[in-house]
């Protein structure tokens, strides 16, 4: 079974300054999603960055980018010029890509608090 | 603004009674999900419905019964639950299960049992 840990119960970062989320995964699968998902205090879940395992080109959305590494398994998130919005609890998240299986079936882990202050 | 819609946001109900968590979404998606976040465990995926069948049950106590009328409704009924039943209960959907397109949550419905 895929496990996914996130060893920083809360980070904090200075508005406009660049903050990393670290995420560690363990699988003997191959082919596989990772994303990263923000849960702000409203609850819902929003898709932040996905990353697929079979690109080495490291994901990048706007200020958000990833650090992506299959053979130590990390996968972290990096926000750059850091938000009042971006304050949050992240989830990494992980996603088998076996044919038969829901893609709605993610493992996440445990999340991040990531408070911003201006 | 989101478009997927959970009611109710907040309920608390009794170990003996029987109440409904209803969720609707207005983005034309097929697939719809529920998920369990509580305190102590990771979220995780409880039910799965594609095109009204429902092709995931991920060894979800039968005090929890889904219910997917059309695609753009699903319920979850809930009966004689556990005070370790309280938790956040987010509904989300997708365009099709069946291949990888982004998951949509709602707001969640928090379930507090007494």
């Amino acid at each position: 079974a895929q496990t996914v840990t996130q060893s920083q119960p809360e980070m904090s970062v200075q508005e406009a300054e660049t903050v990393t989320l670290s995420c560690t995964y363990d699988t003997s699968e191959s082919d596989y999603y990772l994303f990263w998902y923000k849960q702000p205090p409203s609850r819902q879940m929003i898709l932040v960055i996905r990353q697929e395992a079979y690109k080495q080109q490291n994901a990048t959305e706007n200020r958000f980018s990833v650090n992506f590494q299959k053979a130590a398994k990390s996968f972290s998130l990096k926000i750059s010029d850091s938000q009042l919005g971006d304050a949050a609890m992240y989830f990494c998240a992980y996603r088998s890509a076996r044919g038969g299986t829901s893609y709605g079936k993610l493992t996440f882990g445990q999340g991040t608090i990531l408070t911003v202050h201006p | 603004e989101t478009g997927v819609t959970q009611t109710p946001r907040h309920l608390v109900m009794g170990m003996t009674n029987k109440k409904s968590l209803k969720c609707e979404q207005h983005l034309g998606h097929n697939a719809m999900y529920w998920y369990k976040q509580s305190a102590k465990k990771p979220l995780e995926l409880m039910f799965v419905y594609n095109f009204k069948e429902q092709t995931e049950n991920n060894s979800v106590p039968s005090r929890f019964s889904p219910e997917c009328p059309n695609s753009s409704h699903l319920f979850l009924h809930l009966h004689t639950l556990q005070p370790e039943d309280s938790a956040l209960y987010l509904c989300a959907s997708s365009q099709d299960d069946r291949v990888l397109n982004t998951i949509y949550f709602g707001e969640g419905s928090w379930l507090t049992v007494v």
